[in-house]
């Protein structure tokens, strides 16, 4: 059964630095999206992702997180310079929106720590 | 603005007993709504969704779910629960079928052997 891939499972970086989130979707996917999961709180939206370009964003997304598909294949999520209230679980998903009776299919996440 | 809530954070059952978790939403227009399970140190994954058509919805793993309009709830239900089944249960409604997702807080199973 077709899944979304995450790398890494986790990832531990010291305050400031970059860091890049890896996923790979369903290959015959068209929209993608990153949602995080603070440790004890909800799961929340940051962003969708269809031809190239983001088609929604929350207020959470803001100028220190980007996000690419550098080739076919592949999104990521950046964040620039990482603050200790980013360490959370983020999740990567993928839909086909073409189907018209869509759904979101969630990759295993990457727990990012913040120190 | 869509909102979910799930108003039980930890429910607690026997094996075979059966089980309904409580899901309340807000949304302006009709819903798309789902429910996703999520095991320990797991992905989410999808149960069930309603986007249109017949109320009650059937899913994976024996789990079915109920629309109710006047309510505005998406109840989630299993006749009989296995202690497979413990894990944490999230709801969450879409806008513009489901391409942002707003999910409630969570109600974390437990089974009693």
């Amino acid at each position: 059964e077709p899944e979304v891939t995450q790398t890494p499972s986790h990832q531990v970086t010291q305050m400031g630095q970059e860091v890049i989130l890896r996923c790979v979707p369903i290959s015959n996917h068209l929209y993608f999206y990153w949602y995080r999961q603070i440790l004890g709180q909800k799961v929340e939206f940051l962003v969708s992702f269809y031809n190239n370009e983001i088609s929604e964003k929350s207020e959470i997304f803001d100028d220190q997180f980007s996000v690419e598909r550098p080739d076919g294949s592949n999104f990521t999520l950046k964040i620039r310079s990482t603050k200790l209230e980013d360490s959370a679980m983020y999740f990567c998903a993928s839909s086909d929106y073409r189907a018209g009776d869509t759904e979101a299919f969630f990759g295993q996440g990457t727990r990012l720590t913040v120190v | 603005a869509q909102s979910v809530t799930q108003p039980d954070i930890h429910i607690t059952v026997s094996e075979g007993a059966s089980l309904e978790l409580r899901c309340n939403y807000s949304y302006g227009a009709t819903p798309y709504l789902f429910w996703y399970v999520q095991s320990p140190g797991q992905g989410l994954q999808l149960l069930l969704k309603y986007f249109s058509g017949d109320t009650l919805v059937q899913g994976i793993k024996g789990f079915e779910a109920e629309f109710k309009r006047s309510q505005s709830s998406f109840n989630l239900r299993k006749p009989s629960v296995h202690w497979s089944d413990a894990a944490e249960y999230f709801c969450a409604v879409g806008n513009n079928a489901g391409n942002m997702l707003t999910f409630g807080g969570g109600t974390r199973l437990m089974v009693k052997p």
